[in-house]
Parts: structure tokens; sequence; C-alpha cells
């Protein structure tokens, strides 16, 4: 099930810089998006989440971008931290069965 | 904050053997699911429960597994005869309800499944 893709299995930034996370997804019928990051021995954890009808939503230094017409959507950082560093997953969600699709994570290693 | 627990966080079985992983939900909360991570694999939807029913189950949650609510608080899943491909990270989480953008679901902080 290739549904949710996460191409990227690493990204390593600097201090301050932006991260970019991306995420591709193939069914068009997805309701809404959603970003959890994930400590090491820990649960995935709610970052933010974007509905299908909206192209941008931000929350403080997080905002997600999502292109529908390409089936893309991506996670900006700024400025990031070492204490963002963890795994990413870009989620989505049927509107019908509630269930989350997840993608396979992109660790993120931001480097003081 | 309220959060989902989980126990235990890790569990050791023989092939073969019955486990139960128990997970507390957020206490509001209507909606239930289990989710599992295979080491170095993605996370993977198991099973949804609302209102004291399977709401919507996956390939993977087949009649070995099941899930109960005994009691009003705890959610459980339960695995009859554990086999080695089960060894893995399982997850809880709650939602408020089911209806897009107007609620998310929160995680537990996982069992760790060893099937020996």
């Amino acid at each position: 099930d290739q549904q949710v893709k996460q191409n990227s299995p690493s990204l390593s930034v600097q201090e301050g810089r932006i991260s970019i996370l991306n995420c591709d997804y193939t069914n068009s019928m997805f309701d809404y998006f959603l970003w959890y990051k994930k400590y090491p021995a820990e649960g995935p954890t709610f970052l933010i989440s974007i509905s299908s009808i909206k192209d941008k939503n931000e929350d403080g230094r997080f905002t997600v971008f999502l292109n529908k017409s390409a089936k893309h959507l991506s996670l900006h950082i700024v400025p990031s931290q070492p204490g963002d560093s963890a795994v990413y997953f870009c989620a989505a969600l049927y509107n019908q069965g509630g269930k989350l699709i997840f993608g396979q994570g992109t660790e993120l290693s931001v480097k003081p | 904050e309220p959060e989902v627990t989980q126990t235990p966080s890790h569990q050791v079985t023989q092939m073969g053997q019955e486990v139960i992983l128990r997970c507390v939900p957020i206490s509001n909360h209507l909606y239930f699911y289990w989710y599992r991570q295979i080491l170095g694999q993605k996370v993977e939807f198991l099973v949804s429960f609302y209102n004291n029913e399977i709401s919507e189950k996956s390939e993977i949650f087949d009649d070995q597994f099941s899930v109960e609510r005994p009691d009003g608080s705890n959610f459980t899943l339960k695995i009859r005869s554990t086999k080695l491909e089960d060894s893995a990270m399982y997850f809880c989480a709650s939602t408020f309800r089911r209806i897009v953008g107007t609620d998310t679901q929160y995680f537990g902080p996982g069992t760790r499944l060893t099937v020996l």
C-alpha cells in the first residue's frame, strides 16, 4: 500500500535554517492530511494538519502546504531547532473510515 | 494534559501464546484505534472501534485478533496465538469524533511486542 509516500528517509539541516519535509499521495479522495512527529520509544505526536480544501496552514514555526494538482504536501519548519530532531510522518485521513494512512517517515536531524 | 496510556511498555512472549495489550484512551474520546509498526516499516492501521463495535479493520486484523472495551475505560487488543511476524510496536489512539477536520487522533506511547 503506497498511497502515501515520503521519499526521503532522512534530512539534515543546520539550526536556524529551514527544514522542508515532503510527502506525496496517490488517492485524490483523501479529505485531510496530518503531520506527526515521533521520538524514539514514544508514540506519534500530532503536529499540524490541513484540509484538502485549503492550500496552506500555519502554526508558529510550522507551515504545511498542499498542492492538490500535484498530490503533494510539504511541512516547513522555520527556524529549525535541535529539539525538532525526530522522525516526521505524513498521514492522510479517509473521511469514511477515519483511519490514518501513514507515509514511511523522514528522520530529521537539526545540527547546532 | 490528558493522554493515552498503554501497558505494558514491553511484552515478550513465546510463539503460539496469547497476549493482551491494554490501552486507556483519553476519557471523553469516543473513537478508538490500534495501529502497529514493524521495525523499519511504516505505521499501519489495524482496527477502529466505536460504540462497542468494530467500525473498520484492515487485512492484517484476521481472526487471531480481537478488541474489547471491557469496562468503559480500558481498550484492549488480544492476539490469540502469536506468530513471529506479530513482533512490532503496537500503538493505541483515540479521538473525540470521526468527523474530518474536527479532531485528530492522539497516540499512546506504544507496547513493544516481541514474539520468540
